[in-house]
């Protein structure tokens, strides 16, 4: 069965930097996309962008653009979302999720990671 | 872009049909049939409802029905029971090769 399991809940303070994980299991990973989304406290889905994993080609939703980077090692599996400075206003939940290379759904998705700002 | 609208909430009694709408532009919904809709209950992940429209992934419900006419798509959900209880949102691929989701519908069952 496939299984997305993401990096654990993180506390971090402004201005610091932060990586999270996507890992995918029971399947080969070459020939999908992976997509990020956020939730913010209360609020609803938001896409923030998505990467190829055969080409590491990414496209960000407008908003996110400069403010993540998105990226991708498929020789172990696994996708990131980075910030290079947190703010308070990226607290929320981020969730990863999958489609296969030419298909427009994504239909596996992982169990979310909990990311906190505050100083 | 801006988020897909949908309607904040929507209620029926057990048993009834209701009927989720998803509006978009000619970017997004209109543009394209990769239309998607997600369920969330409270606290836990997305979960993949209808794709391409009108299409169930296995083991999704018959009672899930997508449509789409226009800028506009659907989700009917027939039968409805508690466990139907949740948010709801759309997806559509766009003419930036992302996506964007509606802002969400709470379903309740009376």
């Amino acid at each position: 069965e496939v299984q997305l399991v993401q990096s654990g809940a993180e506390v971090k303070k402004p201005g610091e930097s932060l990586t999270i994980s996507c890992k995918a299991s029971g399947y080969g990973f070459t020939n999908f996309w992976v997509g990020w989304v956020r939730q913010m406290p209360g609020k609803g889905l938001e896409w923030m962008g998505l990467i190829a994993l055969r080409d590491s080609e990414t496209f960000y939703r407008p908003t996110f653009q400069g403010q993540v980077t998105i990226s991708a090692d498929r020789s172990i599996s696994t996708a990131y979302l980075h910030w290079s400075s947190l703010q308070a206003s990226d607290t929320a939940v981020y969730y990863c999720l999958t489609a296969v290379d030419g298909l427009f759904y994504f239909d596996f998705c992982g169990q979310g990671t909990l990311v906190t700002v505050s100083s | 872009q801006s988020a897909l609208t949908q309607p904040a909430s929507v209620s029926g009694s057990p048993g009834q049909s209701i009927t989720i709408s998803c509006t978009g532009t000619s970017s997004d919904v209109g543009g394209y049939n990769f239309v998607s809709w997600y369920q969330q209950h409270s606290g836990q992940a997305p979960k993949l409802m209808i794709y391409d429209v009108s299409n169930r992934p296995s083991g999704v419900s018959n009672r899930f029905s997508g449509s789409k006419s226009g800028n506009s798509a659907s989700l009917t959900i027939s039968g409805l029971q508690a466990e139907d209880e949740a948010d709801y949102f759309c997806s559509s691929f766009t003419n930036r090769r992302t996506y964007v989701f509606g802002t969400g519908t709470k379903v309740t069952v009376l």
